[in-house]
């Protein structure tokens, strides 16, 4: 168990809707980073949040977005979903020595 | 990711020692990791190496790095069933953004 958490664990839903996927950090780390894997892309990085501020930037469509709480936990949020956006998504989370990141159980999006 | 490359499949007998290998092609890497993904599960951080060293060795795992031919190596020795996963070898610089491999999916065998 990395202390990393996400919720929910599976999603289902259809084109066209929005969803919002949370993660909760390990204690005390105060970077967050999201990573979408599917089939055909592979592990990509979408978005990195240090301290509630946005710090890195990756493939991430526009339709996708993202933010961090004054808590340090972070929602990643998906909309005008297509099929193509099914894939697991994982959020990791690193501290004080950044080049760790731990990574969490991860959300099943299937879009139907 | 386009810039980490590894074979996709290893098989291996149990007790042999298992190679998983890996290049990248970005000459600013400064960290090489290896993290290990069991089936319906997140990901494990293994061991990662700074781009200064060679080598490096916790336990079963040995990691080598060859940084003028941008080559990665993770030698997991006495392969235990346990070991069966898929192995993903990831680059990441100053930016603390990871770029990852299609990883290699090893198996163990009796």
């Amino acid at each position: 168990d990395s202390g990393v958490t996400q919720t929910p664990k599976h999603l289902i839903t259809a084109t066209g809707q929005r969803v919002t996927l949370r993660c909760s950090p390990r204690s005390g780390d105060l970077s967050v980073y999201w990573y979408q894997q599917s089939l055909d892309q592979g592990l990509q990085f979408l978005i990195q949040y240090y301290n509630g501020e946005e710090r890195a930037k990756g493939n991430i469509l526009e339709r996708f977005s993202a933010q961090q709480f004054p808590d340090l936990h972070s929602e990643l949020n998906l909309s005008s979903l297509e099929l193509g956006d099914s894939a697991l998504y994982f959020c990791a989370s690193s501290g004080e020595d950044p080049y760790e990141q731990y990574f969490g159980p991860g959300t099943r999006l299937t879009v139907t | 990711g386009e810039d980490v490359e590894q074979s996709l499949f290893l098989s291996v007998r149990e007790g042999d020692s298992s190679v998983i290998n890996c290049t990248y092609t970005d000459s600013s890497s400064t960290y090489l990791y290896w993290y290990k993904q069991e089936p319906g599960a997140g990901l494990q951080l293994l061991t990662y190496i700074f781009s200064n060293m060679d080598m490096k060795q916790d336990q079963r795992l040995t990691v080598l790095l060859n940084k003028k031919d941008k080559h990665l190596s993770l030698r997991i020795a006495d392969t235990q069933t346990g070991d069966s996963a898929i192995y993903f070898c990831a680059e990441g610089s100053n930016d603390y953004k990871l770029s990852f491999g299609a990883g290699t999916t090893v198996t163990v065998r009796a």
